[in-house]
């Protein structure tokens, strides 16, 4: 068992639908939880972080948490194409920022 | 955001020799920074931890003759790719995280560097 899994998609969305994007791990002692986007050819940029149960927002974008369930979700809500990318879910159980990587879920949003 | 820039871009290199990549942050002290390489369409995977004045911490099957890591100060880390063959080549990228007393944890990276060995 990986210890950050991801659906690997692709998942494909209409612009203006929701994206829900899934992450689970298997380490109960994780304490930070981030989702980075990566276009193809470029290096990850981060989107969000979370570290306690429930859901946080900025912007278009909801990260939601729980650690009962080791489950981790990003929805991005109005999808745009310009959404259109490889989103990783990554854990740490540290502030020393050595994160765990998930393989990472691709979305295409179409016009 | 705190920035992290990475040179070279991309390399070509014949088999056989050595490449050096520069990973510094520009607006920060970075005490950590790790090495990532990205095959095409796989997922980051963490080559080795860069501690700044100590030795790298590399992951296991990494080997870490071949890929010298050197974190001389709080701002720049190099990996240096050995007698580099095609195998090698990939996208390497570097990251960073700020120190700030209430850490958060995240990562911050450079552009990458893609390597292409000959």
């Amino acid at each position: 068992q990986k210890e950050v899994e991801q659906n690997s998609g692709p998942l494909s969305v209409p612009e203006g639908a929701i994206a829900s994007l899934n992450c689970t791990y298997s380490d109960r002692g994780s304490q930070s939880f981030f989702w980075y986007r990566q276009y193809s050819g470029k290096s990850p940029e981060l989107i969000m972080f979370i570290y306690s149960n429930g859901d946080k927002e900025d912007g278009r974008f909801t990260a939601q948490l729980n650690k009962a369930s080791q489950y981790v979700s990003l929805l991005i809500r109005d999808s745009q194409p310009s959404d259109s990318a490889t989103y990783l879910c990554a854990v740490s159980s540290t502030n020393a920022g050595k994160s765990t990587f998930g393989d990472g879920t691709t979305l295409t949003v179409k016009p | 955001g705190a920035v992290v820039s990475q040179h070279p871009s991309w390399v070509i290199c014949k088999s056989g020799t050595s490449v050096k990549i520069e990973c510094r942050s520009l607006d920060f002290q970075a005490t950590t920074m790790f090495w990532y390489r990205q095959f095409p369409k796989q997922s980051l995977m963490l080559m080795a931890t860069s501690n700044e004045g100590s030795k790298a911490t590399y992951e296991q099957g990494v080997e870490k003759d071949k890929f010298l890591i050197n974190h001389a100060s709080l701002t720049l880390s190099t990996l240096t790719v050995t007698s580099a063959h095609p195998e090698d080549s990939s996208f390497y990228i570097c990251s960073a995280s700020e120190w700030t007393g209430m850490n958060t944890g995240e990562l911050f990276f450079g552009e990458g560097s893609r390597l292409t060995v000959l």
